[in-house]
């Protein structure tokens, strides 16, 4: 059982729909990231949460710690939000840390 | 905001040849630069992990006589792929952390690397 698990693996929404995106894991963190990737392979730090609730826009974060669960919204969804939403759980001990990955859900937002 | 540059964004080569990325964080200083590899439909994969001033850290299964990483200044790591085959063709991304612990990896835009 992989350490990060992302569900779905693939979603295709309309344009303006509510999207969620969840993310469970079975290890101790410090703090969660969620990363988005476009198809030209760069990645953008989305969010990097440890509790509670963070939103930057249409995106919207959230992280429980007990559940060890987290999940990211999109409201209002565009075609421009097409991308790979990635789950990542930080967990740093001493002088530097490790990411480790979900797979990856692969967001398709159509007009 | 943070920003890490990468460069370059695409290697074509032949096989046999030396390639160096380089990993620059641009406004902090990055104590700890990751290099990670992802190959095509996968998640990313930790390759080595390097600290300012020392040995890089590599993760098991990675050459890292193949895989060369110089981590010589806080804002500066470099990646070299030595004689490089086609099976090294891949994704590689750097990310840059630092310098205090509660702060997030910020993401350099990543190499396509592909060997003939």
């Amino acid at each position: 059982k992989n350490e990060v698990e992302q569900s779905p693996q693939n979603l295709t929404a309309q344009e303006g729909e509510f999207i969620t995106i969840n993310c469970s894991y079975s290890v101790g963190i410090s703090a969660l990231h969620w990363l988005q990737q476009h198809p030209g392979g760069g990645i953008v730090s989305l969010f990097m949460l440890s509790s509670g609730k963070k939103k930057h826009g249409r995106l919207i974060a959230t992280i429980n710690i007990q559940e060890k669960h987290s999940s990211l919204h999109i409201t209002a969804s565009h075609p421009r939000d097409s991308a790979v939403y990635i789950c990542a759980v930080w967990n740093y001990g001493g002088s530097q840390g490790n990411l480790i990955f979900g797979k990856g859900t692969k967001l398709s937002v159509k007009p | 905001g943070a920003v890490v540059s990468q460069h370059p964004s695409r290697v074509i080569c032949k096989s046999g040849t030396s390639v160096k990325i380089e990993c620059r964080s641009l406004d902090f200083q990055a104590t700890t630069m990751f290099w990670y590899r992802q190959f095509p439909k996968q998640s990313l994969m930790l390759m080595a992990t390097s600290n300012e001033g020392s040995k890089a850290t590599y993760e098991q299964g990675v050459e890292k006589d193949k895989f060369l990483i110089n981590h010589a200044s806080l804002t500066l790591s470099t990646l070299t792929v030595t004689s490089a085959h086609p099976e090294d063709s891949s994704f590689y991304i750097c990310s840059a952390w630092g310098p205090y612990s509660n702060q997030p990896q910020h993401f350099g835009d990543g190499t396509r690397l592909s060997i003939l």
